[in-house]
């Protein structure tokens, strides 16, 4: 079956250092990949998108990676900051059409 | 995103109600979505229409409905509330490109839903 897992676990980070978020997926043939920010209590936030053929995407402190081969992709906070605290999600397409599969989120944790 | 808009933004309700929840958007999209969040499924596709007279299911569209009144309006409806269906529901919308493909979505604020 098709899966996409992200770790359920909070990730626990030090303020200024770089958080890495993984997002792997199973069964499925993406041609774009997509992360989201989310707040508690409000509605998921367009960050990036990368598609199939790049194997990098970067927009300010962020960055997202993506390899079809391992079917992953890995998205970067450098420098990050108590306000880059949140529940990131990554979404994929499951072909034509835009209707994107969400996995269950990261929640982050930047502590001073 | 000030742009969708949904209401109510909370909801308590007892089972058997019928209530609809409201979607409306000022981003000329013409594709909108429903999706229902839980702790740990994530967010879910109820029902999505891509123009005022497209709808099609989702993966959980059992027990909802949903109309399209127009571009800007899409409504989810519980005919029959059961607990449950207690969960986040947010509304989203895209834009329709010419390849169809590679865009963005843009969520409402939600609408937190209790159904006793």
């Amino acid at each position: 079956s098709q899966k996409i897992e992200q770790n359920s676990e909070a990730l626990n980070i030090q303020e200024g250092k770089t958080a890495t978020l993984t997002c792997n997926y199973t069964n499925y043939s993406p041609a774009y990949l997509q992360w989201y920010r989310q707040d508690p209590g409000r509605g998921p936030v367009f960050l990036l998108l990368i598609r199939e053929n790049e194997k990098e995407k970067r927009k300010e402190r962020l960055k997202v990676t993506f390899d079809t081969t391992l079917k992953q992709s890995l998205f970067h906070i450098t420098a990050s900051q108590p306000a880059d605290s949140a529940t990131y999600l990554c979404a994929l397409d499951k072909g034509g059409g835009n209707k994107l599969t969400f996995g269950t989120g990261t929640q982050l944790k930047v502590e001073l | 995103d000030a742009d969708v808009t949904q209401t109510p933004r909370n909801r308590i309700t007892k089972t058997g109600k019928r209530i609809m929840l409201e979607c409306s958007q000022t981003k000329g999209h013409d594709r909108m979505y429903w999706y229902r969040q839980d702790p740990g499924l994530g967010l879910r596709l109820i029902y999505y229409s891509f123009d005022v007279k497209d709808i099609n299911k989702g993966e959980i569209s059992d027990g909802y409905s949903v109309s399209r009144q127009a571009q800007a309006k899409f409504s989810l409806s519980l005919e029959s509330a059961i607990p449950n269906q207690t969960a986040l529901y947010f509304c989203a919308t895209s834009d329709s490109s010419p390849s169809g493909r590679f865009e963005t979505q843009y969520f409402g604020p939600g609408t937190r839903l209790l159904v006793l």
